[in-house]
């Protein structure tokens, strides 16, 4: 079955400590893949997206992530957080080419907690 | 880019009334689109896919005759929870697909008293 699990459910960091949030996937054929951050009270937003090429991929406000496909990983990454970082994310998959096809299968998120 | 405007943002309402959650998308054509349901701690769960023009497509275990799923133009689909109760409390997301990927209404908070 089609699934993606995010590894930490909780994660607390001080300003300027590294992030990195796992994600693995289970997807049969061509994935497409995105993290997404959610601000309190606001709606999900777009950090980064993997459709094919690079398997490093950056996204807006200093995150990346890395498309591992042995590893079925795509590991969202920041070299130093803001507080203002604090928000849930979310891995989400989706099968075929060119980033639109099908639905969204979601990670049950990852709450980041950014300590001034 | 793409915006999805989704209505209203939090209700409550009695058990055995019905619900209608409103979703517009503002500066594109939405064909497709995706109705979420998230529970607590949990991930978002698909509930239908509904084509403009056409019957949603709902996932297993989800009630068509309970959610009810109208996508009559590009911009607008509903999702209409009929007879509510205090277990469909829940965070219900619209989502649409868009030229490069998807795109999300802000969600709405559902508290059936």
């Amino acid at each position: 079955a089609q699934s993606v699990s995010q590894h930490n459910h909780h994660v607390i960091l001080s300003e300027a400590a590294s992030l990195e949030l796992g994600c693995n996937y289970s997807y049969g054929g061509t994935v497409n893949l995105f993290w997404y951050v959610q601000y309190p009270g606001q709606h999900l937003q777009l950090l980064l997206k993997y459709f094919s090429g690079d398997p490093l991929v950056k996204g807006i406000k200093g995150f990346e992530a890395e498309f591992i496909k042995s590893k079925f990983s795509f590991n969202l990454r920041k070299p130093s957080v803001q507080w203002s970082d604090t928000a849930e994310y979310f891995c989400a998959v989706s099968g075929g080419y060119g980033g639109s096809q099908g639905n969204l299968i979601f990670g049950k998120g990852t709450k980041l907690s950014v300590k001034p | 880019g793409a915006v999805v405007s989704q209505h209203p943002s939090w209700v409550i309402c009695k058990s055995g009334t019905s619900v209608k959650i409103e979703c517009r998308s503002l500066d594109f054509q939405a064909t497709t689109m995706f109705w979420y349901r998230q529970f607590p701690k949990q991930s978002l769960m698909l509930m239908a896919t509904s084509n403009e023009g056409s019957k949603a497509t709902y996932e297993q275990g989800v009630e068509k005759d309970k959610f009810l799923i109208n996508h009559a133009s590009l911009t607008l689909s509903t999702l209409t929870v009929t007879s509510a109760h205090p277990e469909d409390s829940s965070f219900y997301i619209c989502s649409a697909r868009t030229g490069s990927g998807y795109t999300f209404g802000s969600g709405t908070r559902l508290t059936v008293v």
